[in-house]
């Protein structure tokens, strides 16, 4: 069973454009964490947000986290050709097992 | 390059056939996870072992088993293989448990079963 849900589950955008995709989840969290996965490639970790935290930045990273609507976003500006890859947020609930979304197929068009 | 080396890349067997998949994890990871990647299914966490021993169990068939050795390398098999395991599956590593801190992922054996 999938904890996360990635919203939208795909989406196309220029290059230069800001891109948001949204995660929600059903139960408590220590943390969430969103991962890129490039096609056909092993996942690549990109930022862990704490249950206590409500934002945090990597470069052209944004995260938000929201533990009361239960729900998170990933915001890249500036979006690149090179950001074009599906990325996924994980979050750590009962057990301490990390289970992922489905995730948001994105497209950058250059 | 995340550190986490999965052998083979690829793997073309017939049904209910057995293969052996195997992970060297990061330098210095004790925790070895393995995901199951389809189409349909997305990524399902199937088994975790810290240290040598069996930490926690996600959603893995009786058919499949894991191990890892004192080296910390860690193999995956798969047994009376059907259509439906064809997938991608992939190692993971961390220096802490599941969730408390990032998994490094191999780049995944490609599985097909024909």
């Amino acid at each position: 069973s999938q904890q996360g849900e990635e919203d939208p589950q795909a989406l196309s955008i220029q290059e230069g454009e800001n891109a948001t995709m949204n995660c929600s989840y059903k139960t408590s969290i220590n943390n969430l964490q969103w991962y890129r996965q490039n096609s056909g490639r092993g996942l690549v970790h990109l930022i862990l947000i704490r249950s206590n935290e409500r934002e945090k930045h990597s470069g052209r990273l944004r995260v938000t986290l929201d533990t009361s609507k239960k729900s998170s976003s990933l915001l890249i500006t500036a979006s690149r050709a090179a950001d074009t890859a599906s990325y996924f947020c994980a979050t750590d609930n009962a057990g301490n097992m990390l289970t992922f979304g489905g995730g948001t197929r994105l497209m950058v068009k250059p | 390059d995340s550190g986490v080396t999965q052998t083979p890349k690829h793997l073309i067997t017939a049904t209910g056939q057995r293969v052996t998949l195997r992970c060297s994890p990061r330098s210095g990871d004790l925790s070895v996870y393995w995901y199951q990647q389809s189409l349909d299914q997305g990524l399902q966490f199937l088994i975790q072992y810290y240290n040598g021993e069996e930490r926690a169990k996600g959603n893995i068939l009786e058919r499949f088993s894991a191990q890892q050795f004192p080296d910390l390398h860690s193999e995956l098999n798969l047994s009376s293989l059907e259509l439906g395991d064809s997938a991608l599956y992939f190692c993971a590593s961390s220096a802490l448990g599941q969730g408390q801190a990032p998994l490094h992922f191999g780049n995944g054996t490609r599985l097909t079963v024909t």
